[in-house]
């Protein structure tokens, strides 16, 4: 079944304490984000792969890592995690390759939070 | 920069009744693309349609179609006969392909809650 599966699902997690938030695609996509949720702000982009070892920022990245060594896997990287960043995150993919469709395949989400 | 704009935070709607949610984007480009999604209370995001600008005529899938207005740079979303099933967030969403580098970013509105009564 093609499929984005992100892990874990819920974290709870103490301010400083440095987390990964995986996310897995099976469907060969080229083209890889992370958003966080909140309510009233709708979905914001926090960062975005190309391909392989191309990745580039979004409207919200301060306070996160990522890397795409694999094409498969997009890990989500909170070094040193703060109250602020508690929210649903969401991992997607999209075909890429610089042709439509563009539309993006989303993972179940995760819900984080910092205390 | 692009912006999308929800102008309608809730809604709702009988059951089997056609209901239009609101989209509005700035943006000074002319090729770009645009989608609405679905959040049902499971959280999932699920693609309901999708519209690109140069294509004139509107969208359609089986209940939902859009009336896409270029000028107006208007996304709407209609669901006719709607059914329990379709209460969710429905979010719209901007992208725009950067020529140069052939990046893209997606840009979402705030989302509108609809919730269809029975």
């Amino acid at each position: 079944e093609a499929q984005v599966t992100q892990n874990p699902r819920y974290l709870i997690t103490v301010t400083g304490k440095k987390l990964t938030v995986t996310c897995s695609q099976n469907m060969n996509h080229e083209y890889m984000s992370w958003y966080r949720q909140d309510p009233g702000l709708g979905l914001r982009q926090i960062y975005y792969s190309m391909n392989v070892e191309v990745t580039d920022k979004g409207d919200v990245p301060e306070g996160y890592k990522v890397s795409r060594k694999e094409k498969r896997n997009f890990p989500l990287i909170l070094e040193s995690p703060s109250p602020n960043q508690t929210s649903l995150y969401f991992c997607a993919s999209s075909p890429g390759g610089g042709g439509f469709p563009y539309e993006q395949y989303f993972g179940p989400g995760t819900r984080l939070t910092v205390t | 920069a692009q912006t999308v704009t929800q102008s309608q935070p809730e809604m709702s709607v009988q059951e089997a009744e056609t209901v239009t949610l609101s989209c509005t984007y700035d943006t000074s480009e002319n090729n770009y693309y645009l989608f609405w999604y679905k959040q049902p209370p499971s959280r999932q995001m699920i693609l309901v349609i999708r519209q690109e600008a140069y294509k004139q005529q509107n969208a359609t899938e089986n209940r939902f179609s859009v009336n896409f207005q270029k000028a107006a740079k208007s996304f709407s979303l209609k669901i006719s006969d709607s059914q329990l099933g379709d209460t969710a967030m429905y979010f719209c969403a901007f992208m725009k392909p950067r020529r140069t580098s052939g990046t893209y970013k997606y840009i979402f509105g705030t989302g509108t809650r609809l919730k269809v009564l029975a």
